[in-house]
């Protein structure tokens, strides 16, 4: 059964690069987009990007200028790197799947980690 | 982009209610609609996609309805494990969210 699982700092100085991972196990890779979302505290979804194996992605016009999604198939991982981070990046971030060639949803979610901007 | 709204944002219901909740997408989106289910402190977990399809493991007592730009989730005989924040999505938006809360 697939499993999502995001790592990285859970604490981001403003103006640096916010760094995490995504490790995708027990799944076919190359088959899905995988995609990051984030949610601010007592805040609604919104998305990031995604990356297909490929190298693909396509991003959240809003963060578009900030916001890099990179991808190791030799790893099965996805990477996530928003740069000049503010307190507004604060945030529970999630990496999950999406299913594409019928319809589109996220079908598998990671758990999810905290992310605080803070000096 | 296309807009989600759901409706309300708010609920207060018993066990064993019957609660709908909304979702109007500011244009059509066919069936391109999907909903989730999140608990405090817990990832997002999908309910239903191409707006009525249950999705593998989801207790019947859920359901989806609609095409182009309505839609509505319908919890049939509510649990104590149902109360929690559901979210309607299309590509990539997410509506504001309903929280379903203990009346």
């Amino acid at each position: 059964q697939v499993q999502l699982q995001e790592s990285g700092p859970g604490l981001v100085k403003p103006s640096e690069t916010l760094s995490l991972t995504c490790s995708v196990s027990g799944d076919s890779f190359s088959r899905y987009y995988w995609t990051w979302i984030r949610q601010s505290p007592g805040e609604e979804l919104e998305w990031i990007g995604y990356i297909y194996h490929s190298g693909t992605t396509n991003y959240n016009p809003s963060l578009k200028s900030r916001v890099a999604i990179l991808v190791d198939t030799s790893k099965n991982q996805f990477s996530l790197r928003l740069n000049s981070v503010t307190t507004a990046d604060t945030a529970v971030y999630y990496c999950a799947r999406i299913v594409w060639w019928d319809h589109y949803y996220m079908d598998v979610w990671g758990k999810g980690t905290t992310v605080t901007v803070s000096s | 982009d296309i807009q989600l709204t759901q409706s309300p944002s708010f609920l207060s219901a018993s066990v064993g209610d019957r609660v709908s909740i909304t979702c109007r997408a500011s244009q059509g989106v066919s069936n391109y609609l999907a909903w989730y289910q999140q608990k405090p402190g817990k990832a997002p977990n999908l309910l239903i996609y191409a707006a009525s399809t249950l999705q593998s493991g989801v207790p019947s007592r859920f359901s989806g309805s609609g095409s182009g730009t309505d839609f509505t989730l319908t919890i049939i005989g509510l649990q104590p494990e149902d109360f929690a924040t559901y979210y309607c999505q299309h590509l990539h938006s997410f509506g504001g969210g309903t929280k379903v809360e203990i009346k």
